[in-house]
């Protein structure tokens, strides 16, 4: 059974590029969520998604970020119009659980971004 | 939101000791506590969890304590080995997302 898979594992991007991470959840998985990591930082939450939903995007900036789960296919996490301050390591998590109560999330290897 | 703060940063200990890593939370509405860990360039995998109706929770060396009142937890890791220096982290959940704490590198020393 594949875990959580993320492409591309490294990307570099100029600044005012647009950067594109992809994210497929383990099998029968269908709550995605994506979370950042600076350099020597914890993971900030960004986003929460359900197939064809954004249930919590609480976490995303306000602009150039944005995020989708469709019905078939990975889900993105789009960057319009990279900074540098972007540059970092973004994760994509699978849960299998619905409703409140929280479970497990089953983390991906990490997309890390770098802006020149 | 929930805030989560997680000391000491950075844990060196000699194999066979201990290691002991805390974290504190802001919202006491939170229920459930887990316990990841980061090895280089890979991402975070649970080694341990904890709802809020169980005080301590052990697996094998690794334990982990809860206390509501005072809002804080901590893990534990008896007989430390090599393969255990990694970055650990902890988190903080009362519905679907997870705060995290900023994270704990321990090295463990031969």
């Amino acid at each position: 059974n594949a875990g959580v898979m993320q492409n591309p594992r490294h990307l570099v991007r100029r600044r005012g590029q647009e950067a594109r991470l992809r994210c497929s959840p383990m099998k029968g998985h269908s709550h995605v969520y994506w979370y950042r990591q600076l350099p020597e930082e914890g993971l900030k939450f960004m986003v929460y998604l359900q197939k064809e939903n954004i249930i919590d995007e609480s976490g995303m900036p306000k602009e150039r970020f944005s995020a989708e789960f469709p019905k078939e296919g990975p889900s993105i996490l789009r960057i319009q119009q990279v900074v540098r301050g972007d540059s970092a390591a973004y994760f994509c998590a699978s849960s299998p659980r619905s409703g409140r109560r929280t479970g497990e999330l089953f983390f991906g290897e990490g997309s890390r971004l770098t802006v020149l | 939101g929930e805030n989560v703060e997680q000391h000491p940063s950075t844990l060196s200990v000699q194999e066979g000791d201990s290691a002991v890593i805390k974290c504190t939370y802001s919202d006491s509405a939170s229920n459930y506590f887990p316990w990841y860990k980061q090895e280089l360039g890979k991402g975070p995998q649970l080694i341990i969890d904890i709802r809020s109706n169980v005080g301590e929770k052990k697996d094998q060396r690794i334990a982990v304590t809860l206390n509501k009142t005072a809002k804080h937890f901590s893990l534990h890791i008896t007989e430390t080995q090599p393969e255990d220096s990694a970055v650990y982290f902890c988190a903080a959940s009362k519905e679907d997302k997870l705060s995290f704490g900023a994270g704990t590198t321990v090295t463990v020393r031969a």
